[in-house]
């Protein structure tokens, strides 16, 4: 199994420009996660997904932040417009059921100048 | 809400040293912990999970953590480390019967040194 693939790996962009950052994950999963790692705040949950509807978006930080899951191999996280504020590393996970181990992508580190 | 307290951010030990991490989280009802373990520039990977019966568990590489009900803890340890144990380490809790995510604890840099 390839596990949970991210890309980009690493992401360089202007303020103001939009940010997709894509996710495939692990067959056979039903949930999936997108967290934010900083060195501020460390890992926060900002969506998951269960089949692939989103059940939890609370802690998406604001409106410029959206994810989908059009299927169940593959999601999206943009930022639109991105500010230096969401420089982070973003990370992927999925699990087979919603409360059971996760597994973590390699991450995707956004840096907005 | 759950919430995930560890008490360490910064650990330095040399190899061979004993190896306690302290992991203490708040939540009213049945609980899943799990102990992750980040070594730098790479992803999370699983080390250990609690989900039900004995509260001793034993994860890879040589870890334990212990399950204590009464005191909400689920602390990791290690009786002998390695310079490779050099990582950051995460607790991690959901809910055992709900649907939730994990609820991260700040994580503890653990150095190892030769």
């Amino acid at each position: 199994d390839a596990g949970v693939i991210q890309s980009p790996r690493h992401e360089v962009t202007e303020m103001g420009q939009e940010v997709t950052l894509r996710c495939k994950p692990i067959s056979g999963h039903n949930s999936l996660f997108w967290y934010r790692q900083t060195m501020m705040r460390g890992l926060e949950l900002l969506i998951y997904f269960n089949n692939n509807v989103p059940i939890d978006d609370s802690g998406m930080p604001e409106d410029r932040f959206s994810a989908k899951m059009p299927n169940a191999s593959f999601s999206t996280l943009k930022i639109q417009p991105s500010e230096p504020r969401d420089s982070a590393v973003y990370f992927c996970a999925s699990s087979l059921k919603v409360n059971t181990e996760a597994f973590f992508g390699q991450g995707t580190r956004l840096t907005v100048v | 809400a759950q919430s995930v307290s560890q008490h360490n951010h910064h650990v330095i030990l040399s190899e061979a040293a004993s190896l306690e991490l302290g992991c203490n989280y708040s939540y009213g009802g049945t609980v899943n912990l799990f102990w992750y373990v980040q070594y730098p520039g790479q992803h999370l990977q699983l080390l250990l999970k609690y989900f039900s019966g004995d509260p001793l568990v034993k994860g890879i590489k040589g870890f334990e953590a212990e399950f204590i009900k009464s005191k909400f803890s689920f602390n990791l340890r290690k009786p002998s480390v390695q310079w490779s144990d050099t990582a950051e380490y995460f607790c991690a809790v959901n809910s055992g019967g709900g649907a939730d995510g994990l609820t991260f604890g700040k994580g503890t840099h653990l150095i190892i040194q030769p």
